[in-house]
């Protein structure tokens, strides 16, 4: 069965610290993988888009990884800004343009 | 561009009524989603387009729902009737070329709130 799962469910981190967001998914066969960041009450909005040749890409603070053997995906944000509170989704393409969506993680930056 | 337009921004209706949302996509934009989102279940693809013809509608939830694309920048997603556990948000989002083209950027609209009672 096609699957995303993203960890932690939820996270609290204090402005300025570091932290990663986990993507692990079952999508067979494996098209590419996007991070979306949706802030509360808007649409989401596209962080990075990864093909399965690529390991690593970066969008400002944001960096993106790939494990496609493994089948992971990790986020890392780097000097977190109050700005950066919001839901990370993650979203791996598969077969026939299928869509399997993570269920998000909810980052809360503190002052 | 303004990007993609939904109306009504929040819908609220009572069960059994009929309910439109409508959905404007960027303008030269060939493909087009409709996706709910619950705090339950995340974000779920409904159906999507390509050239103004429905390509996945696998994710259509029963037949109360429905969607319409008559001409590449207007496209309709109907209710009818409405139940309670429709309550969700319905966002539009469109790209150029297929849904899971590399570097085919999805672009969402504000999304529509809707609540029925």
């Amino acid at each position: 069965k096609n699957q995303v799962e993203q960890s932690p469910q939820s996270l609290i981190i204090l402005e300025g610290k570091n932290c990663t967001l986990q993507c692990n998914y079952t999508v067979s066969p494996f098209s590419n993988l996007r991070w979306y960041k949706q802030d509360t009450g808007r649409g989401p909005v596209s962080l990075t888009i990864m093909t399965f040749s690529e390991n690593t890409k970066s969008n400002g603070r944001y960096t993106a990884t790939l494990d496609a053997d493994t089948k992971q995906s990790s986020l890392h944000i780097t000097a977190s800004q109050l700005s950066d509170s919001a839901s990370y989704i993650c979203v791996v393409i598969g077969g026939f343009q299928k869509l399997v969506f993570g269920t998000g993680t909810r980052l809360l930056v503190s002052p | 561009d303004a990007g993609v337009i939904q109306s009504p921004r929040h819908e609220v209706t009572e069960m059994g009524q009929e309910v439109t949302l409508r959905c404007k996509p960027i303008s030269g934009h060939n493909s087009l989603f409709w996706y709910r989102q619950t705090m339950m279940r995340g974000l779920e693809l409904l159906i999507y387009f390509n050239n103004n013809v429905p390509i996945d509608d696998s994710g259509m939830p029963e037949d109360r729902f429905s969607a319409k694309m008559p001409n590449a920048s207007f496209s309709t997603l109907k209710i009818q009737p409405s139940e309670p556990r429709d309550s969700a948000v319905y966002f539009c989002a469109s790209t150029s070329g297929l849904a899971g083209g590399t570097y085919n950027e999805q672009f969402f609209g504000p999304g529509t709130r809707l609540t029925v009672l």
